[in-house]
């Protein structure tokens, strides 16, 4: 969806370097998540957030850092204790609420190790 | 925390035949379970849902049921066509967190 915006769409990191995915919503959605996909594992969980200024770990947040300062905007930091980053990042938001889950996904960064 | 399995992990039918893709839970408090269906080099997107409360869900070609006294569901595409050729998802809301956790996915491959 249009709504939903990542960046960059390739980005390669180096050894022992941070670096850091975008994610921005004009959709007004409360919630916002990071999910990892790799091949033949599905979308894992890394972070998400219900709300602005909080955020709680998912199923595999290490090395992995967030921050939700804005509505709109939900950065994923990948660190250099993430010793295996090499994966397609997909942002993803909703609304709150029972009706309201139904996920919008960004079109995904994929990251690699050069 | 919701563990969520999924089968079978590749799948090939011949255009016009059915396809059932099977998902299993483990948090029997999980109460909202979406199938996704994401095309090759594109963003997942959400094709059906079922809520707790209701058995079974149809919407055209496809259907989704829901056994919870089993824990799994299923999603049902009849009359398949090239098209329906993708990865599919299924997942179960976490009501402890309130984040879907995704079952590992199904290619499905439609041969005409």
């Amino acid at each position: 969806d249009g709504g939903i915006t990542q960046s960059p769409k390739y980005l390669f990191r180096k050894e022992g370097q941070n670096v850091t995915l975008s994610c921005e919503q004009n959709l007004n959605h409360d919630a916002m998540y990071w999910y990892r996909q790799d091949p033949g594992q599905g979308l894992r969980l890394i972070y998400y957030s219900q709300i602005v200024n909080d955020f709680q770990k998912g199923d595999i947040a290490e090395g992995y850092s967030v921050s939700r300062e804005k509505k709109e905007s939900f950065p994923l930091t990948v660190t250099s204790a993430q010793k295996n980053p090499t994966a397609f990042y997909l942002c993803a938001s909703s609304l709150q609420g029972v009706g309201n889950e139904k996920l919008f996904f960004g079109s995904g960064t994929q990251l690699s190790v050069l | 925390g919701e563990n969520v399995e999924q089968h079978p992990s590749t799948l090939s039918v011949q255009e016009g035949d059915s396809a059932v893709i099977k998902c299993t839970y483990s948090d029997s408090a999980s109460n909202y379970f979406p199938w996704y269906k994401q095309e090759l080099g594109k963003r997942p997107q959400l094709i059906i849902d079922i809520r707790s409360n209701v058995g079974e869900k149809k919407d055209q070609r496809i259907a989704v049921t829901l056994n919870k006294t089993a824990k799994h569901f299923s999603l049902h595409i009849t009359e398949t066509q090239p098209e329906d050729s993708a990865v599919y998802f299924c997942a179960a809301q976490d009501t402890g967190r309130r984040a879907l956790t995704f079952g590992s996915g199904t290619r499905l491959q439609v041969q005409p």
